[in-house]
């Protein structure tokens, strides 16, 4: 199984603030690669898809990079209502891993 | 409007069986893969089973193989989790979710609470 590390797995930062949130997959994992946010007691919401597809509606200010078996998340400028646990998850070969989440706070 | 709406969840005792269901709308049911996600009290996202569009292809996490059963009635835009020998590490809310490469639309979940 493919095994997903995120990192940090916790973030204190304000509001303006450039995050970048990491993703590093055991194997190469081509472009399966889709981030996720979560607020408190809500279904999770597709943000960025095979890597860096911005899905509609989503701002701008989010955006995804990498290759092979390392990935990013960069939210460029935070606001009040990107406070969340963001999660990353390979698609690549059941089972389809999630990462252990980045949870960004307020700072 | 896509709708997905999660059902039949509740407290079961440790050993028992409970059948969740999901039940879509706004969009066709039939084209689409779909998999249950579920996440413990606290606890991350744990992707759990996936169906083919026509219900040919299942697979698994290796920690529900072989207890637990995904299934759909594509007549009825609904989506099954069986859940059987269920046991107290069981405890989430349960969601469903469309796939294909990933996973766009979610419903709202429902709680599953294995304890005695």
């Amino acid at each position: 199984d493919i095994q997903m590390t995120q990192s940090p797995s916790s973030l204190s930062a304000s509001v303006g603030d450039r995050v970048t949130i990491t993703c590093r997959a055991s194997q190469r994992i081509n472009n399966y690669l889709n981030w996720y946010q979560q607020k408190p007691g809500k279904a999770p919401k597709l943000l960025i898809y095979a890597v860096s597809s911005l899905q509609s509606g989503v701002p701008s200010r989010f955006s995804g990079s990498g290759s092979g078996t390392d990935f990013t998340l960069t939210i460029s400028t935070l606001q009040p209502e990107d406070f969340a646990t963001y999660y990353c998850q390979e698609t690549y070969t059941p089972p389809l891993t999630f990462g252990g989440g980045t949870k960004v706070e307020i700072k | 409007e896509v709708q997905l709406v999660e059902s039949g969840g509740g407290l079961v005792r440790p050993g028992g069986s409970l059948r969740v269901s999901c039940a879509a709308s706004g969009f066709t049911f039939s084209n689409y893969w779909m998999h249950w996600v579920r996440q413990a009290p606290g606890k991350g996202l744990v992707w759990v089973a996936r169906i083919k569009s026509d219900g040919s292809t299942t697979n698994y996490a290796d920690s529900v193989r072989g207890r637990f059963s995904i299934s759909r009635d594509n007549a009825k835009d609904t989506l099954y989790l069986q859940m059987n020998s269920l046991r107290a590490e069981d405890t989430a809310v349960y969601y469903c979710a469309t796939g294909g490469m990933q996973h766009e639309f979610w419903g709202k979940g429902t709680l599953v609470t294995v304890s005695s």
